[in-house]
């Protein structure tokens, strides 16, 4: 039972570069989310999509962007990496419903150079 | 809008004594709360949930969590703390009251335990 899995789990980019981070989970979650995590900052909401093809903003989308093709499938696409965006990456899924937990993937760590 | 307020970044206990890790929250409709645990270079790990049910929560590994309306707080505690138990804890609210609704979580900034042999 694999749950939540992130790849790559670390990653180094030049300023300008491009990428996409891939996430997956086989638990036919509706719900899933990309976090960013920063010292001393917790973690804060990149975007989410609560079904396949409905996605939407959280509290710090910009110069990222998301789709949602599949149920399985949520990546999160880095289109002009900056240093500022130097994080630890989290993916997470849920059922849907508020009083259901997240489940959470190990995480990318990515370094803006 | 919904927020989380961990109190102190670092919180540090010998091994075997009290754990207190504090959580309030803004909300003045009883939100559903989560305690999350990360152990170094892994995700996050559901240590317990408050979803209305019951006051006292309790979760994996002995931690137990206590909801308070009137402080506005659900705080982390263990009796006994176990070397084992160093890791960061972090809050989180949900934005949503409906249960069959989907939501967001809203996180606090994390309290890292040390716990001294």
């Amino acid at each position: 039972n694999a749950g939540v899995t992130q790849t790559p789990k670390f990653q180094v980019l030049k300023t300008g570069q491009s990428m996409t981070l891939q996430c997956a989970q086989d638990m036919n979650h509706e719900y899933m989310s990309w976090y960013r995590q920063d010292p001393g900052m917790g973690l804060r909401l990149i975007h989410y999509s609560v079904g396949a093809g409905i996605t939407d903003q959280g509290e710090v989308p910009n110069g990222y962007n998301v789709s949602r093709s599949t149920t399985e499938d949520f990546p999160l696409r880095l289109l002009s990496a900056a240093p500022s965006q130097t994080s630890v990456y989290f993916c997470a899924s849920s059922r849907g419903r508020a009083d259901h937990p997240q489940h959470f993937g190990d995480g990318t760590r990515l370094s803006i150079l | 809008a919904q927020s989380v307020t961990q109190l102190g970044s670092h919180v540090s206990v010998s091994e075997g004594a009290l754990v207190l890790l504090r959580c309030n929250y803004s909300s003045s409709v009883p939100p559903y709360l989560f305690w999350y645990v990360q152990y170094p270079n892994q995700g996050l790990q559901l240590l317990l949930k408050y979803t209305s049910a019951a006051t006292l929560v309790k979760g994996i590994n002995g931690f137990e969590a206590e909801f308070k309306k009137s402080e506005t707080s659900f705080h982390l505690t263990k009796p006994s703390a176990h070397m084992s138990d160093a890791a960061e804890y972090f809050c989180a609210v949900s934005d949503n009251y409906q249960p069959d609704s989907s939501y967001k979580l809203i996180f606090g900034s994390g309290t890292r335990l040390l716990v001294r042999p």
